[in-house]
């Protein structure tokens, strides 16, 4: 079974300070897109960050970078600099490139920002 | 920019009662998917429509379950005979793959349904 695997739970940072979370993913197929959305209470998934698995250079997006392993089937999120509004879920999601494009998330994990 | 809307946010209906939900994909995207997700886990791929055709249902849309996209527009999820079980958040999300086989899904508000 094609599954995700987010291992944290929950995770606390302060604010400013740098977290990482972490994401363990397995596919058999080698061509692929990684992801990781941000759902914040009561509101809607929005995508945070993108990684094409052929790509070897890890994406970023201002604050937040990816930590991309293939061969160790292994994607990470760093948000640096921490804000109030960081606060919320964060799944980690694959799709295989030219199937159906189903998306595959894992359980989540839920951040909190502390003063 | 218009994003992914859905109608209703909330559905609360008995157990027996049949629902509909409705959700309207970003105006140039050609794909439309739709997922459950309940309380502490990601959401699950319900099902996927390439413009108006449906290509894929996942074992978890059971036969109380259609959904339908008839003008490879908007798309509508019924489930008949509603179940306690079936009280989950609905999420709709759209995508439009572009020349490389990118593809981002953008996702709806979604519907939380109760089932009493």
């Amino acid at each position: 079974a094609q599954t995700v695997t987010q291992s944290q739970p929950e995770m606390s940072v302060q604010e400013a300070e740098t977290v990482t979370l972490s994401c363990t993913y397995d596919t058999s197929e080698s061509d692929y897109y990684l992801f990781w959305y941000k759902q914040p209470p009561s509101r809607q998934m929005i995508l945070v960050i993108r990684q094409e698995a052929y790509k070897q250079q890890n994406a970023t997006e201002n604050r937040f970078s990816v930590n991309f392993q293939k061969a160790a089937k292994s994607f990470s999120l760093k948000i640096s600099d921490s804000q109030l509004g960081d606060a919320a879920m964060y799944f980690c999601a694959y799709i295989v490139t030219g199937t159906a494009s189903k998306l595959t998330f894992g359980t989540g994990t839920r951040l909190q920002v502390t003063l | 920019d218009t994003g992914v809307s859905q109608d209703p946010r909330h559905k609360i209906t008995k157990r027996g009662q049949n629902v509909t939900f409705r959700c309207d994909p970003i105006s140039e995207h050609n794909r439309l998917y739709w997922y459950r997700q309940t309380l502490g886990q990601g959401p699950e791929f319900l099902t996927y429509f390439q413009n108006e055709a449906q290509l894929e249902k996942s074992r978890l849309l059971s036969d109380r379950f259609s959904a339908e996209r008839p003008k490879g527009s908007f798309s509508t999820l019924e489930i008949q005979r509603t179940e306690q079980g079936d009280s989950a958040m609905y999420l709709c999300a759209s995508s439009f793959p572009g020349t490389s086989g990118q593809e981002t899904q953008y996702f709806g508000p979604g519907t939380r349904l109760l089932v009493l």
